[in-house]
């Protein structure tokens, strides 16, 4: 069945510094999906994309799908302590009945002030 | 209420026993759906209803059961409850056009 990967598992970075994270499919998706969950919180849906090549900014995050849309990620300029959470990706496969998410195990994002 | 509401918060059960989790949801979504969140595991679906009267299993269906006789509720039962299925529990609607809201969660541990 389908797969979504994400990496790194966990990530320690000092305030200011860049973050990213990055998913892979083991089939083509339909979209992508961005969720954010604060610690002890639930997960928060960030964005979708759905074209291939697609990037789309919020403020300091910007987002990217693949030209296969096989993968994608999310990167984070000059980190702030708010942004400590897990970030999950979400994938709808491509010729999938069921049209449910897929989600990836997430990057646990840690900053130090 | 505005989203969805999950309770209890959290429980102790004690294994063998019934417990019903239960989530409704105000914003008229078609599509709900019944995730557990373990440590180092992500997000695994239970089970999904796509519509009122329907449901369906997810990757992790074995002791749980749903049900959905309307659109804003869809209550989750674990008839006999185990200790493998303490977890963190959340429940989640979707329009199908966009992301999906979450239920703050149920915490249980079963003993």
């Amino acid at each position: 069945g389908q797969q979504v990967m994400q990496i790194p598992q966990y990530q320690h970075v000092q305030e200011g510094e860049d973050f990213t994270t990055y998913c892979n499919s083991s089939t083509t998706l339909s979209n992508i999906q961005w969720y954010k969950q604060r610690p002890g919180g639930h997960p928060v849906f960030l964005i979708q994309l759905v074209k291939s090549g697609e990037v789309k900014k919020q403020k300091r995050l910007t987002f990217q799908f693949g030209e296969a849309k096989k993968n994608s990620s999310l990167h984070i300029t000059a980190t702030q302590t708010t942004d400590v959470g897990t970030y999950f990706c979400a994938g709808i496969d491509y010729g999938g009945s069921q049209g449910n998410l897929i989600f990836g195990k997430g990057t646990k994002l840690s900053v130090k002030p | 209420i505005a989203g969805i509401t999950q309770a209890p918060t959290s429980q102790i059960l004690a294994a063998g026993r019934r417990m019903t989790l239960r989530c409704t949801q105000d914003m008229r979504h078609n599509a709900m759906y019944w995730y557990r969140q373990d440590l180092g595991l992500g997000l695994r679906l239970i089970h999904y209803s796509n519509t009122a009267g329907t449901t369906g299993k997810g990757e992790v269906p074995d002791g749980y059961s749903v049900s959905r006789a309307n659109t804003d509720d869809f209550p989750l039962t674990l008839a006999s409850a185990v200790p493998s299925q303490t977890s963190v529990y959340f429940c989640a609607s979707s329009d199908f056009s966009g992301g999906y809201t979450f239920g703050s969660g149920t915490r249980l541990t079963v003993v």
